[in-house]
């Protein structure tokens, strides 16, 4: 069985600077996908990134990008030039190749301060 | 492009009422289908996933049911509601025979068992 874990419940960042999310996952599958969703306010998940096992380079889209370290079983998200608009709960979560079903890590709050 | 949709966005129901969770998706064919549960302050639970039409598989046991009358339709039901329903219930779509393996969420439905 696969278990995601987010260490932080809460961060927080000054609007224009960088945060990074942490998030470790376990999973004894050699083929997997990982992904970051984001949760505003408004509850919808919205898919934020998402990163290929099987793939040494680490994803990127636009601001946001992530340091998969495959052996350590981490995969951390950056958040470039923070705006307010990124406040939200952000979600960590894998999925075995083949099989969609995720796994969820518990969240971690981004606060923005203007 | 790809839409998914749920209704109604927030219910109230009385303990011991019966539910029923629309979910229709557009713009694809033969998705697999997903219901999830994120109670207050918490990750997402897998409940039901749906590989086509009349094939359900549970991942939770509970006093809720799914079914799948039609190729993007996807019913969330209960013939009795317990308070511990109570929760935001998330529907999400997903191509198996892609090279993503992503899941795309709907709105969501925020329901409440008094």
């Amino acid at each position: 069985a696969q278990t995601v874990t987010q260490s932080q419940p809460e961060m927080s960042v000054q609007e224009a600077e960088t945060v990074t999310l942490s998030c470790t996952y376990d999973t004894s599958e050699s083929d997997y996908y990982l992904f970051w969703y984001k949760q505003p306010p408004s509850r919808q998940m919205i898919l934020v990134i998402r990163q290929e096992a099987y793939k040494q380079q680490n994803a990127t889209e636009n601001r946001f990008s992530v340091n998969f370290q495959k052996a350590a079983k981490s995969f951390s998200l950056k958040i470039s030039d923070s705006q307010l608009g990124d406040a939200a709960m952000y979600f960590c979560a894998s999925s075995n190749f083949g099989n969609e079903k995720l796994t969820f890590g518990t969240g971690t709050r981004l606060t923005i301060i203007p | 492009s790809q839409t998914i949709h749920q209704w109604p966005a927030t219910l109230v129901q009385p303990v011991g009422s019966p539910l029923s969770l629309e979910c229709t998706v557009e713009g694809t064919s033969n998705p697999n289908l997903y219901w999830y549960r994120q109670a207050a302050g918490r990750g997402l639970q897998l409940l039901f996933y749906s590989i086509g039409i009349g094939q359900i598989s549970s991942e939770v046991p509970q006093n809720l049911s799914a079914s799948r009358p039609q190729d993007r339709q996807f019913i969330l039901s209960s013939k009795k509601l317990l308070l511990s329903d109570s929760g935001f219930y998330l529907c999400a779509w997903g191509l198996l025979d892609s090279d993503t393996d992503t899941q795309y969420f709907g709105p969501g439905t925020r329901l409440t068992v008094l």
